[in-house]
């Protein structure tokens, strides 16, 4: 079975930085886009951004550009979302997510990410 | 952006009977050189990840009961679920994955009734 596990969350102040990782396993992770999606306490589901294969290409919905970076490493099987200017509104779980192509086919438990002061 | 609306945002269905529930894009989702559309269904339940459906409007992911079928085309998509189980109580989330930004649908809320 695919399995990604994520981790790096935690509660960080206003204005703070957070790195999340998403590490990969039975799944041929150089061969899919990756994803970030995220789900505010008792919200839908938000698209963050995703990576190309082979990092060359990368898209952010607008509320974070700027301020966040997709990453990949693929000898690491590893995905990276580096959280910069964290708003109390970036509070959420975190999940990455792949698939063929732009679709979202296996997911991540995720990882709570606490924006507060 | 590719904006999607879903309704009904919440439904009680009996066990054994049907539930269906629709999801409108704001433009079309047919990916013309596919000749697909590229719209997904998710259940989501309690404290657990998305978990894919329906892909291609109507293609059901494998190990996917039969139960779950998509259908529409152009900007109107349908789940439906034939005989409700008590299992596939969740939030029901409808998805485009043609452009940039990805949008989801606000959710589906399926319950017994």
């Amino acid at each position: 079975d695919v399995q990604l596990v994520e981790s790096g969350g935690g509660l960080v102040q206003p204005g703070g930085s957070l790195r999340l990782s998403c590490a990969a396993s039975e799944f041929i992770f150089s061969n899919y886009w990756m994803n970030w999606v995220r789900q505010a306490p008792g919200k839908g589901l938000e698209w963050v951004a995703n990576i190309k294969q082979d990092g060359s290409e990368k898209s952010y919905v607008d509320s974070v550009k700027g301020r966040f970076t997709i990453s990949r490493d693929n000898a690491k099987k590893s995905l990276y979302l580096e959280m910069n200017s964290l708003r109390v509104e970036d509070t959420a779980v975190y999940y990455c997510a792949g698939g063929d192509g732009w679709l979202c086919r296996a997911w991540g438990q995720g990882t709570l990410v606490i924006v507060s002061s | 952006d590719i904006v999607m609306t879903q309704s009904p945002e919440s439904l009680a269905v009996s066990l054994g009977e049907r539930a269906t529930i629709n999801c409108k894009s704001s433009q079309t989702v047919l990916h013309r050189s596919y000749k697909e559309h590229f719209l997904a269904w998710y259940q989501q339940k309690p404290g657990q990840p998305p978990k894919l459906l329906i892909h291609g409007a109507s293609t059901r992911d494998s190990g996917v009961p039969d139960r779950f079928s998509g259908s529409g085309s152009g900007t109107d998509f349908t789940l439906t679920i034939s005989s409700l189980q008590a299992e596939d109580v969740a939030v029901y989330y409808c998805h485009q994955y043609l452009s940039a930004p990805l949008t989801f649908g606000g959710g589906s809320k399926v319950e017994i009734k």
